[in-house]
This record gives structure tokens, sequence and C-alpha cells, in this order.
């Protein structure tokens, strides 16, 4: 079954610091997606990186970027130099080859201290 | 270029009335989904259209949840009625096409009394 598993349900992170979010995934497709995901308080999903299982290289974007480690079925997000506006959920999510379609990790929730 | 749009941000209604959101998706994309994520969990895909056919309603409690997209563009979720566990966050979110990364609009809070 295909499942996108987060371990970590909260963090305290202090301000500036570096934060690795854990995310690892089963799937026997040999293509797939994985996608990082903010949502503030707000409500809005914020897209902010996305690892393609055949890409050679950890895809970055700013201060994001995603440690692919494809025998180990992990991506985690890392974020350098942690803000106070960073404080937020994160979702890990898969494409399935199948349909498509998103598979959701439940998320962890980023708390950045001044 | 604008962002998915979302109506309304909130709504209050009791149980057993009816509700309707509306999403338009950003300008060119062909794919539009609806989730509903309830409090501290990941979203759960209600119904996917590609341009203004179903692709995947599987998920969607078809009893008392409805959804179409005229047009292609433009897509409308209704709730009727609505039951106190439907209280949830609606998000809409649109892709250029099935599989690309998908992007969300700020959500519809419903709260069902």
């Amino acid at each position: 079954a295909q499942k996108i598993t987060q371990t970590q349900p909260g963090m305290f992170v202090q301000e500036k610091e570096a934060v690795t979010l854990d995310c690892t995934y089963d799937t026997s497709d040999p293509s797939y997606g994985l996608f990082w995901y903010k949502q503030p308080s707000s409500g809005e999903m914020i897209f902010l990186i996305y690892q393609g299982s055949y890409d050679q290289q950890n895809a970055t974007e700013g201060r994001y970027s995603l440690n692919f480690q494809k025998a180990r079925k992990s991506a985690n997000l890392v974020i350098s130099a942690s803000q106070l506006g960073d404080s937020a959920m994160y979702f890990c999510a898969m494409r399935a080859q199948r349909n498509y379609q998103l598979i959701w990790g439940a998320g962890t929730k980023l708390i950045i201290k001044p | 270029e604008a962002g998915v749009a979302q109506s309304p941000r909130y709504k209050i209604i009791e149980k057993r009335q009816s509700v309707a959101f509306w999403c338009n998706p950003i300008s060119g994309h062909a794919t539009l989904y609806w989730y509903q994520q309830i409090l501290g969990q990941g979203p759960k895909l209600l119904i996917q259209f590609q341009n203004n056919g179903v692709v995947d309603d599987s998920q969607l409690p078809k009893d008392r949840f409805s959804a179409e997209r005229l047009k292609g563009v433009d897509s409308t979720l209704k709730i009727q009625p609505a039951k106190l566990e439907d209280s949830a966050v609606y998000l809409c979110a649109s892709s250029f096409n099935r599989g690309d990364t998908q992007y969300f609009g700020p959500g519809t809070r419903l709260t069902v009394l």
C-alpha cells in the first residue's frame, strides 16, 4: 500500500537555526513525485518544493531543500536559517503513478521560537 | 499571475441547511480538485475534474455532496443537507494538467452547528 509517514507531530526550533522535517514513504511504483506544502494558521496550503523519483540531485528552492534518500525511502525537508514566519503545519505528499493523486502525511506542526 | 480564488472564506450554518462553495482556478489550468480537511489531518480528495469532466469522485458522499465545473473553468461544491461532521476546511486546488504541481486557494472554513 502507498503511504506517507511523518513521525514528528510537533517541533520547537530556535529562530535562525536549521530544521529538518522527516518524511518517509512507501510505494512500489518506479515513478513517483514527492511534494512539501506549508499550511499557516490562515489555512492556505502553500507549495514549497518538489522532487521527482528519477531526479539525480536534491531539489532546492531558496531556504528550502529536500534531502532525498531513495534507498531509505525518505524525503526530508530542510529549512535553513528558520524565521518566525516559518511557524506552520508542514505536509509531505506523494503523487501516485496510477492516478496522479496525492497521498498525504499527517503533517508536522513547526513552531519557531524567538 | 493570479492564484486560485475561493469564496466564501468562512461559513457558519445550522445542520440540515445547504451551503455552496465557489472556486476559480489559475488561468489555463485544466485540472481542478476539491479537498476536505478535518482539523489536525491531511487533506482528503473529494473530487477531481479534468476540464469539465469528472476524473474521480470516489470519496465524494454523493447523497449530500455535489460538484460541477461548468465550461471547464469555475467550480462549485454544494452540501445539502449539512451534517455536524461536515465541519472542516474545504480546499480547492488546480494544476496545469493531471500529475502537475497543485496550487491551492485560501480555503473555506465551514462550521456546522
